[in-house]
């Protein structure tokens, strides 16, 4: 199994400025995966961060707006920039694990963002 | 692509009482898993139940089960007793490969006493 912290849990924020988003993962692992998940609505993947490379987004996520680093195989952060109150969302940062079974995802718990 | 439809919006179920949250999906993968996840309040994802597609075997997870028809592309998770912690958001999710979770948009179930 995978333990994730992140930091902060929760945030609020002025409409313009940046947040970074801490995840620290208890062993190595290969890929991190952040997510974004509004209010009332499912978890939708932003990008998947390997170590040494840069992160793969997903279509309507681009790297200015959501940048990424993954400066070893244990700690990621996501900065959300230029924050509008449509970014208000819980973000949550996930891995594989480094032994999972049967490719079970692991989940910090989360950071509630509100940008008013 | 994998998507994963979750019809049901919300649901609700007396204390002690099953019910049924229903999912389908579509992949072309012939090797792949499926998730059952709860998301309570507290944000929290915790896994409730998983399936191998090559297992023909329903999974069972002590007041959990799931009913998985893989003809159909169809993955049920079945609540029996329902007690009030169950009350939360419920993801059906797939994966293949190392490729992340694929999740459905969800069935918010309130349980009542």
């Amino acid at each position: 199994s995978a333990v994730i912290s992140q930091k902060p849990s929760r945030d609020i924020c002025q409409r313009g400025t940046s947040l970074t988003i801490q995840c620290q993962v208890d062993s190595q692992v290969t890929m991190m995966f952040w997510y974004r998940q509004q209010p009332g609505q499912s978890l939708t993947l932003i990008a998947t961060a390997n170590q040494g490379s840069e992160a793969t987004y997903e279509s309507g996520f681009v790297i200015d707006k959501f940048p990424i680093s993954r400066p070893n195989l244990t700690f990621s952060t996501l900065t959300v920039s230029n924050m509008s109150p449509e970014d208000s969302s819980i973000y949550l940062c996930s891995t594989h694990g480094r032994t999972s079974q049967n490719n079970e995802q692991f989940f910090g718990p989360g950071t509630r963002l509100t940008v008013l | 692509a994998q998507t994963v439809t979750q019809s049901q919006p919300e649901m609700s179920v007396q204390e002690a009482e099953t019910v049924t949250l229903s999912c389908t999906y579509d992949t072309s993968e012939s090797d792949y898993y499926l998730f059952w996840y709860k998301q309570p309040p507290s944000r929290q994802m915790i896994l409730v139940i998983r399936q191998e597609a090559y297992k023909q075997q329903n999974a069972t997870e002590n007041r959990f089960s799931v009913n998985f028809q893989k003809a159909a592309k169809s993955f049920s998770l079945k609540i029996s007793d329902s007690q009030l912690g169950d009350a939360a958001m419920y993801f059906c999710a797939l994966i293949s490969g190392n490729t992340p979770l694929v999740f459905g948009k969800g069935t918010r179930l309130s349980v009542i006493a």
